[in-house]
């Protein structure tokens, strides 16, 4: 399968932004996602973006894609303690298969 | 609309027992996937299917089948329930081609002793 990579752990204080990081190894990823997993819940999506773009902003949150160093960012404004979840990035090529990273815990310190 | 739901919550099999998992989805959607997810592995995708009456492996198809034999019933069996199949599955729905969104249930933990 693919390698999708993120760090495990990231702690913000609340009203900090938080930047989640990911890296990836397929060259070929069509589209790239963030998804969100609250305790004892499915994962949601958040948002995602098209490997033709750069830059995507929803609200308070903000994607970076580097595709010549095949990373993926997730950037959140103002961070809440609602944002304590565990975050995935994924990607996918066909559209039929998706390639989940390992996560990142964040935890918002009120 | 109950979006995708997931038969049993929690179950606990010995080794060498078999079961099966439900996955409903009333959203009229055409794909179907069933993922595991493990500490610090995230999720692998099991197996998936494009549509009624089609399946295809995924990422870690071994020891598990699956069956899509209603467009809204996705059914992942365990044939012989093993120690490393202890898990936290998950299935999800996507409407179809074209769309990116998919929608997760809410998980089925299953403890293998």
């Amino acid at each position: 399968g693919e390698d999708v990579e993120q760090s495990l752990f990231l702690s913000v204080r609340e009203g900090d932004s938080s930047v989640i990081n990911c890296t990836y190894t397929d060259s070929s990823s069509t589209y790239l996602y963030w998804y969100k997993q609250e305790p004892g819940a499915g994962l949601q999506l958040l948002t995602y973006i098209f490997s033709n773009m750069d830059m995507k902003q929803d609200q308070r949150l903000t994607v970076l894609l580097n595709k010549k160093d095949k990373h993926l960012s997730l950037r959140i404004a103002d961070t809440q303690t609602g944002d304590s979840a565990i975050y995935f990035c994924a990607e996918s090529f066909t559209g039929n298969q998706f390639y989940f990273g390992t996560g990142t815990s964040l935890t918002v310190i009120p | 609309n109950a979006g995708v739901t997931q038969t049993p919550k929690f179950r606990v099999l010995k080794t060498g027992q078999s079961m099966t998992l439900l996955c409903a989805q009333d959203m009229n959607h055409e794909y179907m996937y069933w993922y595991r997810q493990d500490p610090g592995m995230g999720l692998r995708l099991i197996h998936y299917s494009v549509g009624e009456g089609t399946t295809a492996k995924g990422e870690v198809p071994d020891g598990y089948n699956v069956s899509r034999l209603k467009k809204q019933n996705f059914l992942l069996g365990l044939e012989s329930a093993a120690p490393s199949q202890t898990s936290v599955y998950f299935c999800a729905s996507r409407p179809g081609q074209g769309s990116y969104e998919q929608y997760f249930g809410p998980g089925t933990r299953l403890t293998v002793t």
